[in-house]
């Protein structure tokens, strides 16, 4: 399994909108709706920001939405604010009870 | 209060062996299947195996098929993850991670990660 495609980076001032996509294939992204998003900041574990495309967790601000269109799925930050600053990782069922993690996004809060 | 507690990580030779374990609180450890993940330095998260909640069945990746080892003990809480002959390319902190409550899909909760490193 290879591991889904995301920027490297995205940048936005406070208050803008990001996105962060995140592109794999028929066989993991657009094969299931079991996409999910985590934030990670420096030196700290991942915490779960979207599941299952576009849900949020109890406590995740509405300012973080999460969407798929055939093997791509996103992340969007809406208001970003500079506690938003952090890496972002999607996740992917890919079938046989496996998964897969996206390459990583780094988001600055200019 | 929901959490998770890894140890057993350290420093091993090529070839060496380590066992992880996972201890958990807050929640009903048996009825939730749980995940290791990992993360090389610098790197992404890897997905490496996940377990079933009574441990009969359980899921490796590809990269550490066959070295390592899943396992449970629902009486004492824990999970644990032997892995053996350890490889360089497995130096990562490792994280364990409970099934998500509102998708089996996710990980909702994660603890703060065992650092194992493979030196030669």
């Amino acid at each position: 399994q290879s591991a889904l495609t995301q920027p490297r980076s995205v940048s936005g001032s406070p208050g803008q909108s990001v996105t962060i996509s995140c592109t794999g294939t028929s066989s993991d992204v657009g094969g299931y709706n079991y996409v999910s998003w985590y934030q990670q900041h420096p030196g700290k574990a991942p915490k779960l920001m979207i599941y299952d495309v576009s849900n949020r967790p109890s406590g995740v601000p509405d300012r973080f939405s999460g969407s798929k269109s055939g093997n791509t799925a996103s992340l969007t930050i809406s208001g970003l604010q500079a506690e938003d600053e952090a890496d972002y990782y999607c996740c992917s069922y890919a079938g046989s009870s496996s998964y897969v993690f996206g390459t990583g996004t780094k988001v600055t809060v200019l | 209060e929901v959490q998770l507690l890894e140890s057993g990580g350290g420093l091993v030779q090529p070839g060496g062996s380590l066992r992880l374990s996972c201890a958990v609180s807050g929640f009903t450890f048996s009825t939730y299947a749980m995940r290791w993940v990992r993360q090389a330095p610098g790197k992404g998260l890897e997905w490496v195996s996940s377990i079933s909640t009574g441990g009969s069945a359980t899921y490796y990746a590809d990269s550490v098929k066959g070295r390592f080892t899943i396992s449970r003990d629902n009486s004492k809480n824990t999970l644990f993850l032997q892995m053996d002959s350890l490889r360089a390319e497995d130096t990562a902190v490792y994280y364990c991670a409970k099934r998500g409550d509102n998708s089996a899909y996710s990980q909702d909760y994660w603890g703060q990660g065992t650092l194992v490193t493979v030196y030669s």
